[in-house]
């Protein structure tokens, strides 16, 4: 079966800072994998996904960058953190089956506080 | 463009009665559907999907929703709510051959003894 594990749970970081979160994928080959943001009050953001190694689209303009190094790697960064960046970072992946999309399936999440 | 709309940010229903939450979505191709739930600090769970099958779709936990396309609307409903129901509710369209999810703005539920 297919597990999807994100880290750290949580993090604390002072503003300026560099940013590194992980999310790897297992039991499934060439997915597409998302990072999202949770900021208080604003739902669910799309910032980044990728259909396949060294293919990122981004959806918003903003001092993040987003990697994915190995097929079921994906890796969210910041070279320094501003406030604005707090937030529940989600990870999530899913397949394409003949052309047509599948559902998402999500991480359990990285709280992450900017002080 | 795609686009969901969650009628009501929060909704409020006591233990046994019906759970509805509303969801009306606008797609200008015929669109995949789903739903998820967020328990707090926790990643988001898929309830349900339509796929274009059968129109009434039933999910995990007794959810389940009905796709009518004359009202662009994928309303979940559940007979009788539960104490473990509350949690944050998601509505989200995509493509039939996107790779993208366009997520409402979300729905929390509580749920009174």
């Amino acid at each position: 079966s297919q597990t999807i594990h994100q880290w750290p749970a949580t993090l604390v970081q002072p503003v300026g800072s560099p940013l590194s979160l992980e999310c790897t994928v297992e039991g499934t080959s060439n997915p597409n994998l998302y990072w999202y943001r949770q900021a208080a009050g604003r739902g669910l953001q799309l910032l980044f996904y990728s259909v396949g190694i060294g293919q990122i689209s981004s959806e918003v303009p903003q001092n993040l960058s987003a990697s994915r190094p190995q097929d079921r790697q994906f890796i969210l960064s910041s070279k320094k953190l501003l406030l604005s960046d707090s937030g529940f970072y989600l990870c999530a992946w899913s397949i394409t089956t003949g052309g047509y999309y599948n559902e998402q399936f999500f991480g359990p999440g990285t709280r992450l506080t900017v002080l | 463009a795609q686009s969901v709309t969650q009628l009501g940010s929060h909704v409020s229903v006591s233990e046994g009665a019906l759970v509805l939450l509303r969801c009306n979505y606008s797609s200008s191709v015929p669109p995949y559907l789903f739903w998820y739930v967020q328990y707090p600090n926790q990643g988001l769970q898929l309830l349900l999907k339509y796929t274009s099958a059968a129109t009434l779709v039933k999910g995990i936990n007794g959810f389940e929703a009905e796709f009518k396309k004359s009202e662009t609307s994928f309303h979940l409903t559940k007979p009788s709510a539960h104490m473990s129901d509350a949690a944050e509710y998601f509505c989200a369209v995509s493509k039939i051959y996107g790779n993208k999810l366009v997520f409402g703005a979300g729905t929390i539920l509580r749920v009174k003894s």
